[in-house]
């Protein structure tokens, strides 16, 4: 099955700097890599999502690259503010309708982000 | 549209009992899936289910099981609950547009064992 591996662990950034998240992927077949942020009490919030068929999306200060090749895919969180503070999940699946939706998870980021 | 609503969000049941859950996903979406979040084990897929069919199963024993409505709200159960069953129970639901899909999380139930 799917193996998703997720660095790091923690991270701690400064007020204003970026943040990178790298994601690492094993099934060639996935094809849908979506970015989690959970609060603490609150359940995952989807923040950003890429399939395979782009190498980048950007949302305002968010962004995710995919590199299918080496099957790794990154969230980037420029101009960062305290209310980034949360743990960060990637996932990945197949995707497709019909059965394959399955999300296997990385096992978090908790960013901290210090004024 | 109001969100993934999940029932109750905390409860606290001792061995052996068995408890349910319920989730009642985004209007129109027709999947619902059910995850298990721990510290140590992270997020795990239990069960997808799709048109009251479970259409996707994770790798938990037969005491975790599911089930869905004709309305597409969820419910799980576990039955002989055991101390590891603790967690954070998370329901997502989804829509499919374009034959893909995107899940949105609940924000789930706490679930203590004693």
């Amino acid at each position: 099955g799917e193996n998703v591996e997720q660095h790091p662990s923690t991270l701690s950034v400064q007020e204003g700097d970026s943040a990178v998240i790298k994601c690492t992927y094993s099934d060639s077949a996935s094809n849908y890599f979506p970015w989690y942020k959970q609060e603490l009490g609150k359940g995952p919030q989807l923040i950003i999502d890429i399939r395979s068929n782009v190498g980048e999306k950007k949302d305002q200060r968010i962004a995710v690259t995919l590199n299918k090749t080496a099957k790794h895919f990154s969230l980037h969180i420029t101009e960062t503010q305290p209310e980034d503070s949360a743990v960060y999940f990637c996932a990945a699946s197949r995707g497709s309708f019909g059965g394959n939706e399955k999300l296997t998870f990385g096992t978090g980021t908790r960013l901290t982000i210090i004024p | 549209k109001a969100g993934v609503t999940q029932t109750p969000r905390y409860l606290i049941k001792t061995r052996g009992q068995q408890v349910t859950l319920s989730c009642s996903p985004i209007s129109g979406h027709r999947s619902v899936s059910w995850y298990q979040q721990t510290p140590g084990q992270g997020l795990q897929f239990l069960f997808e289910y799709f048109s009251e069919t479970q259409r996707n199963k994770g790798n938990f024993p037969g005491r975790f099981s599911g089930r869905q409505f004709s309305n597409s709200r969820s419910e799980m159960n576990v039955s002989t609950l055991e101390l590891g069953d603790s967690a954070l129970y998370l329901c997502a639901s989804s829509f499919q547009a374009g034959g893909q899909e995107t899940q949105y999380f609940g924000p789930g139930t706490r679930l203590l064992v004693l």
